[in-house]
């Protein structure tokens, strides 16, 4: 199946401080990407979809001046925590979807873990 | 309001027995359904999918049932290995423009831990 991959799959910064989390389509061109956090024991909670070369559009509650999507190729996206505090802390997955990467199936890169101290 | 419900946030089975994980859902609008797989620590995997116009999907040892009078899928595993244990999360998807943002778009259950016995 479509290869998406996230990096850096863990990070510890402290407080106050901004984070990058990137995402990759390896072999499709993502079209839309979205990213989901997920608590522990909870379900994953999508964050906002992005689409190449537009927008986001972040869900109900979540801050979007907090959170910047940014989708400037067909495949890369990324997501940066700014002002990072400990209630960011959290495991933030992304996922994407478009061209040759199936018909209904999302594939979900690895994972990035982030703790704020 | 949770759209997709799994109601058992948890499912222990004897290994080579069958696991039957149940998920609900409200929307009518969906006309898709997913089932991952997800270990800690890593993002899910896509196991199986069925689209509503259909009332069973079987790939292997996986089966997806959908009811959509009832508005319910079943993923039904068997025989059931140590190795499937993890957490499955069902999902949904709705058209765009029918209460869905854009393609792709999923929504999520909260998820049910298996753990299969040897």
């Amino acid at each position: 199946g479509a290869v998406v991959s996230q990096h850096p799959s863990w990070v510890i910064c402290k407080s106050g401080t901004s984070v990058k989390i990137e995402c990759r389509s390896l072999d499709f061109q993502a079209t839309t990407m979205f990213w989901y956090r997920q608590f522990p024991k909870q379900s994953l909670m999508l964050m906002a979809t992005s689409n190449e070369g537009s927008k986001a559009t972040y869900e109900q509650g979540v801050e979007k001046d907090k959170f910047l999507i940014n989708h400037a190729s067909l495949t890369l996206s990324t997501l940066t925590v700014t002002s990072a505090h400990p209630e960011d802390s959290s495991f933030y997955i992304c996922s994407a979807s478009g061209l040759g990467s199936g018909t209904g199936e999302l594939f979900f890169g690895e994972g990035s873990r982030l703790t704020v101290l | 309001d949770q759209q997709v419900k799994q109601n058992s946030p948890s499912l222990s089975v004897q290994e080579g027995r069958i696991s039957i994980l149940n998920c609900d859902y409200t929307n009518s609008m969906f006309d898709y359904f997913l089932w991952y797989k997800k270990y800690p620590a890593e993002g899910p995997t896509f196991l199986i999918s069925i689209s509503s116009i259909k009332d069973k999907n079987e790939d292997g040892r996986f089966t997806v049932f959908l009811n959509k009078s009832a508005k319910h899928l079943s993923l039904h595993i068997v025989p059931s290995q140590p190795g499937d244990s993890a957490v499955y999360f069902c999902a949904a998807r709705a058209p765009k423009g029918a209460g869905g943002t854009s393609y792709g778009k999923l929504t999520f259950g909260q998820g049910t831990i298996l753990t299969v016995h040897p």
